[in-house]
């Protein structure tokens, strides 16, 4: 069964203090983990889609990398506007469906 | 390009009674999924639906079930309500193109059971 488990649970940052979010998965044959923000009460937003170990991708102040095992998400010198749950999923093959994780919930402190 | 469409944004209702809630997709995406979101369990997969036909189904009652229009647009309905499906439902439509992929999230629709 695909597992999916993200870690620190929350996260508290002053600005400006740079860290790394973990997405730790369990899944044979991985197509993609995708990686979103979701702000409370709305739909979470889409940031990066993975599809081999060893990627990179960038956007903004955040860069997520892959591995076999585990995905990271990193926050270079964040803002208060980087507040939100980082949710990270993952799909096994086009057709199966998505499995997300817990969320991390970051909190970033002026 | 427009989002991802939900409505209603809001709905109350009671015990027993039973919902539509409704999704208009980003166009020219086929593939419509579903997700029920609460504190305590997070985000599950209710259901996904690609060219009209579902494609895949999470672990959830029959009480809750889907269907998908041949313009995209998907709804997806609980009958006899219960409290515990109070929750924030999440409506998400996907686009592949090889083996790129992206899934773009709704607002939601926050459903309140009494």
């Amino acid at each position: 069964e695909d597992q999916v488990t993200q870690s620190p649970e929350a996260l508290r940052l002053q600005e400006g203090e740079s860290s790394s979010l973990n997405c730790s998965y369990t899944v044979s044959g991985l197509r993609g983990l995708f990686w979103y923000r979701q702000d409370p009460g709305k739909g979470p937003e889409f940031l990066f889609t993975l599809y081999s170990a060893g990627e990179e991708k960038e956007k903004e102040r955040l860069k997520a990398t892959l591995t076999k095992k585990e995905s990271f998400l990193h926050i270079t010198a964040p803002k208060p506007e980087d507040s939100a749950t980082y949710l990270c999923a993952v799909r096994r093959n086009y057709g199966q469906n998505f499995v997300f994780g817990p969320g991390t919930r970051l909190s970033v402190l002026p | 390009k427009a989002g991802v469409t939900q409505t209603p944004r809001y709905l109350i209702k009671t015990r027993g009674q039973q919902v539509t809630l409704s999704c208009s997709p980003i166009s020219g995406h086929r593939s419509v999924s579903w997700y029920q979101q609460t504190p305590g369990q997070g985000l599950q997969f209710l259901f996904e639906y690609f060219s009209e036909t579902q494609r895949n189904k999470g672990n959830f009652p029959g009480r809750f079930s889907g269907r998908q229009f041949s313009n995209s647009r998907s709804e997806m309905n609980v009958s006899t309500l219960e409290l515990g499906d109070s929750a924030l439902y999440l409506c998400a439509s996907s686009w592949s193109s090889g083996a790129q992929e992206t899934q773009y999230f709704g607002p939601g629709t926050r459903l309140l059971v009494l």
